[in-house]
């Protein structure tokens, strides 16, 4: 089983570049979630989605932006890197319920 | 809000010695409860969950009890092995809500 697959796992971006963190699950959540990951600050929700075409800000969206045309994809935008970007991102994905959330292996990136 | 507050690290125990995790939480309603692992290099993972008071979440030879009364869901194991070193989270969720995790406790078994 695929589950909740990210790519790419790892990348450096100059300043000011943009990219697009790929995210997509077949397991047919309708939620999925980003988080970014710093050294000792656990996991910030940036945004997230409860279906196709809904998605909601989180605890820190500035500087990303997401859309979900399918169930299947959850794609997170940087438009304008910045080094305060650099972190390591992770996509979930859970049920409706109070069900657990699954992971991806994350992307580790890098702003320079 | 919702919010979890867990029991800073980082945490070094010696093989078969004994684990506890504290994790408290703040939350209007009565939400499910998780512990998750993360090994080095890695996504999270589901290590156990309760969803209503009193449940035990067990596996791998961890437990958590999910303690209304204390708003708590300390995470516990009897003996820890090498390959238990790890970084853990504790968690929330409301139905149909957001998670909110705590900041991670890192744990280093040594032989």
């Amino acid at each position: 089983n695929a589950g909740v697959t990210q790519t790419p796992k790892f990348r450096i971006l100059k300043i000011g570049q943009s990219m697009t963190l790929q995210c997509t699950q077949d397991m047919n959540h309708n939620y999925m979630y980003w988080y970014r990951q710093d050294p000792g600050m656990g996991l910030k929700l940036i945004y997230y989605s409860v279906g196709a075409g809904i998605t909601d800000k989180g605890e820190v969206p500035n500087g990303y932006n997401v859309s979900r045309s399918t169930t299947e994809d959850f794609p997170l935008r940087l438009e304008l890197a910045a080094p305060s970007q650099t972190s390591v991102y992770f996509c979930a994905s859970s049920y409706e319920s109070d069900t657990e959330a699954f992971f991806g292996q994350g992307t580790r990136l890098t702003v320079v | 809000g919702d919010s979890v507050t867990q029991m800073e690290g980082p945490v070094t125990l010696s093989e078969e010695a004994c684990l506890t995790i504290n994790c408290t939480y703040t939350a209007t309603g009565y939400p499910s409860l998780f512990w998750y692992v993360q090994y080095p290099g890695e996504g999270l993972q589901l290590l156990l969950k309760a969803t209503k008071a009193d449940d035990k979440g067990s596996n791998k030879g961890f437990e958590a009890t999910y303690r209304k009364e204390t708003t708590s869901f300390h995470l516990e194991k009897g003996s820890v092995q090498v390959s238990d070193s790890a970084v853990y989270f504790c968690a929330l969720r409301q139905t149909g809500n957001q998670f909110y995790f705590g900041t991670g406790t890192s744990l280093t078994v040594i032989p």
